[in-house]
């Protein structure tokens, strides 16, 4: 079955950084696009960034533009976001979710989330 | 950026009666691109709708959707115990936003 699993999330202070994970099993990783999403503690859903199939192209959100790297490493069927300069407005559960292209298909699995807080 | 307005921002039913959750959108979307996701408390989004009015794989056909250019529709007949959630609306183009979020919960 499909499964994301989302790890390195944690309590960072502001100005740090952070690697979050997502392991991806169950299906043809190379096959999809993967996105990052957030959302804040009682708050609403806020798209972070995707990446293609092969890694070539990636968009970004403007509130992490600049500071958040999205990759993939097909070999080894993860995802990755690589935070620098952490904000406390980052506080977030950080989703990992597949889609088959970049845009014009919405996301049909997420993995469970990982807490990232930032604080000093 | 494409802002999605979601009303309302709670929603109190009775089981067996009828939601009806609105999302609009600050300009058209002619492409249709509007999913519907349904969150339980610590678990991830569940997608429910896409293209405005598909339903994914496996979800009962109590639930529709509806709506185009602005103004889109997610109507759940029957409520069942299970339904009561959060549910996001959410633009899928070339820069993706989501809705507020509208909690149905139980009257």
């Amino acid at each position: 079955q499909v499964q994301l699993v989302e790890s390195g999330g944690g309590v960072v202070q502001p100005g740090r950084s952070l690697r979050l994970s997502c392991e991806a099993s169950g299906f043809t990783f190379i096959r999809h696009a993967f996105h990052w999403v957030r959302q804040a503690p009682g708050k609403g859903l806020e798209w972070v960034a995707v990446i293609s199939d092969d890694g070539n192209s990636k968009y970004y959100a403007d509130s992490v533009k600049g500071r958040f790297t999205i990759s993939r490493d097909n070999s080894k069927n993860t995802l990755y976001l690589q935070m620098n300069t952490l904000r406390t407005e980052d506080t977030a559960v950080y989703y990992c979710a597949r889609a088959f292209t970049l845009f014009g298909v919405p996301s049909d699995y997420w993995g469970q989330g990982t807490l990232v807080t930032v604080s000093s | 950026e494409i802002v999605l307005t979601q009303s309302p921002g709670t929603l109190s039913v009775s089981p067996g009666e009828k939601a009806t959750l609105s999302c609009r959108a600050s300009q058209s979307l002619p492409t249709n691109y509007i999913a519907w996701y349904q969150q339980k408390p610590g678990q991830p989004p569940r997608l429910l709708m896409y293209g405005a009015s598909t339903r994914a794989t496996g979800i009962p056909d109590r639930f529709s959707g509806s709506g185009s250019g602005t103004d889109f529709t997610l109507t759940i007949s029957r409520l069942e115990p299970e339904d009561f959630a959060v549910y996001h609306c959410h633009q899928y183009g070339s820069s993706p936003t989501f809705g507020q979020g509208t909690k149905l919960e139980i009257k």
